[in-house]
């Protein structure tokens, strides 16, 4: 059974203050991660997807992959209360399905 | 304006009836999946189809239905074999191999 795990949560965080959400996945053979943040009754958007191992920057997120440790991780510089929502972690396995995480929920303190 | 629509966005359903959620996109898009969200729980897929004329099952298709006769719209039927049918139910799109980008605003479907 391929999972996805997250932290459910909730997240506290300063405004202005990095957040830190993580992520691991069981299936070693998994190529594409995703990070979607979904508003409370809203559907999910994407907001970053990282191949590689590393870094990848875009704007105030930073996606961080690490497969040899089987885990992903979201980084939100300088906080803002909009970002208070829940953020999902998407791995495309093997089998180039997607499987989700349940998802972690964040809240930004003003 | 480019984009998935779903409809309606609140469903109420009584007890052995079928009912039929709508998503119909313009991106222009080959493949659409189904999927279903509860509380606390991560998105678990029920149906995707990759081109016209043809569907797969997910994880949990058991009890729903679909069709794609058209590349524009892949309704989704809850049939009474659904037990357990209340959920948030989302469809999506993508250009076939890619990630799942493009959501509809979800339709929350109720048993009474």
């Amino acid at each position: 059974q391929k999972e996805v795990e997250q932290n459910s949560g909730p997240l506290s965080v300063p405004e202005g203050a990095i957040a830190s959400l993580n992520c691991t996945y069981s299936d070693r053979g998994s190529q594409s991660f995703f990070w979607y943040r979904q508003y409370s009754g809203k559907s999910p958007e994407l907001i970053m997807f990282i191949y590689s191992n590393g870094d990848k920057e875009d704007g105030r997120f930073t996606a961080q992959l690490n497969k040899a440790s089987q885990y992903v991780s979201l980084l939100i510089r300088d906080s803002q209360p909009s970002d208070s929502a829940t953020y999902l972690c998407a791995v495309k396995s093997s089998n180039y399905q997607l499987i989700w995480g349940a998802g972690t929920k964040l809240i930004i303190k003003p | 304006d480019g984009g998935i629509t779903q409809s309606p966005k609140y469903l109420f359903r009584k007890e052995g009836q079928n009912v039929t959620l709508s998503c119909e996109q313009n991106l222009n898009h080959d493949a659409m999946y189904w999927y279903r969200q509860d509380p606390g729980q991560g998105l678990r897929l029920i149906y995707y189809s990759q081109i016209v004329n043809d569907f797969q099952k997910g994880d949990i298709a058991e009890g729903y239905s679909v069709s794609r006769e058209k590349k524009e719209s892949f309704p989704l039927t809850v049939t009474s074999a659904q037990k357990n049918p209340t959920a948030f139910y989302l469809c999506a799109s993508s250009i076939k191999g890619a990630p799942e980008a493009f959501f509809g605003q979800g339709t929350r479907l109720t048993v009474v």
